[in-house]
């Protein structure tokens, strides 16, 4: 299976400071894409990154890729307390079908005290 | 905010009802997908759909049905519903394509929450 696999399983920081989430996957990819899902909603969809790159910004967000390793992390950069989520990656690749496929891991639950 | 809408939000049902789970999308989105996830626990899929008329089983095992007659909606239907049921039932479309640049990101529906009493 390509499933991601996040670690921690749970975090918890104060307001301010630097979050890392991690992710470890088994197959090769296309791309590894981070979702955020607030209690009760549906799952949002936050930044890509292809197997081609190795890092990405997007606001006080931060990804890294090494394909060597299998693993990503993604930095949520001077906390806040509307960062409380999970956070979940998704691997992009093609199944052993030949059919091209999003999954995802189990989530990391981030929780930002004020 | 995604374009892509789920009814009720919230059921609350008895044991043997029969109930259908609306999931619509305005992207014009190929790909659909029903996931179940328990509060606080990983995705599964359950569902999915490459366009009209195509359905596939997801890799967990669900009693449900679905159908995608019109590229916008895909709903799901369980014809006898149980407690085992009870579980937050979410919806997601992607834009699909095919070949090395396909990203399949996923635009996800805000959830049904079914309890089954």
């Amino acid at each position: 299976s390509q499933q991601g696999e996040e670690d921690p399983q749970a975090l918890s920081i104060q307001e301010g400071e630097n979050a890392t989430m991690n992710c470890s996957y088994k197959t090769s990819i296309n791309n590894l894409q981070w979702y955020r899902q607030n209690s009760g909603r549906g799952l949002v969809h936050l930044i890509l990154i292809r197997s081609n790159e190795r890092e990405k910004h997007s606001g006080r967000l931060r990804v890294t890729l090494d394909t060597s390793k299998k693993s990503s992390s993604l930095l949520i950069t001077a906390s806040r307390a509307a960062d409380t989520a999970s956070y979940f990656c998704a691997t992009g690749g093609y199944s052993g079908a030949g059919s091209y496929q999003l999954t995802f891991g189990k989530g990391t639950k981030l929780s930002v005290i004020p | 905010e995604a374009d892509i809408y789920q009814t009720p939000r919230y059921l609350v049902i008895g044991t043997g009802k029969k109930i259908t789970l609306e999931c619509s999308q305005t992207m014009g989105h190929d790909k659909m997908y029903w996931y179940q996830q328990d509060p606080g626990m990983e995705l599964h899929l359950i569902h999915y759909s490459y366009g009209v008329n195509s359905t596939e089983k997801g890799d967990l095992s669900s009693e449900s049905t679905v159908s995608r007659i019109r590229t916008e909606h895909f709903p799901l239907t369980l014809e006898s519903a149980r407690p085992s049921h009870t579980s937050q039932y979410l919806c997601a479309s992607s834009e699909g394509g095919f070949g090395g640049l396909s990203t399949d990101t996923q635009y996800f529906g805000p959830g049904t929450r079914l309890t089954v009493l």
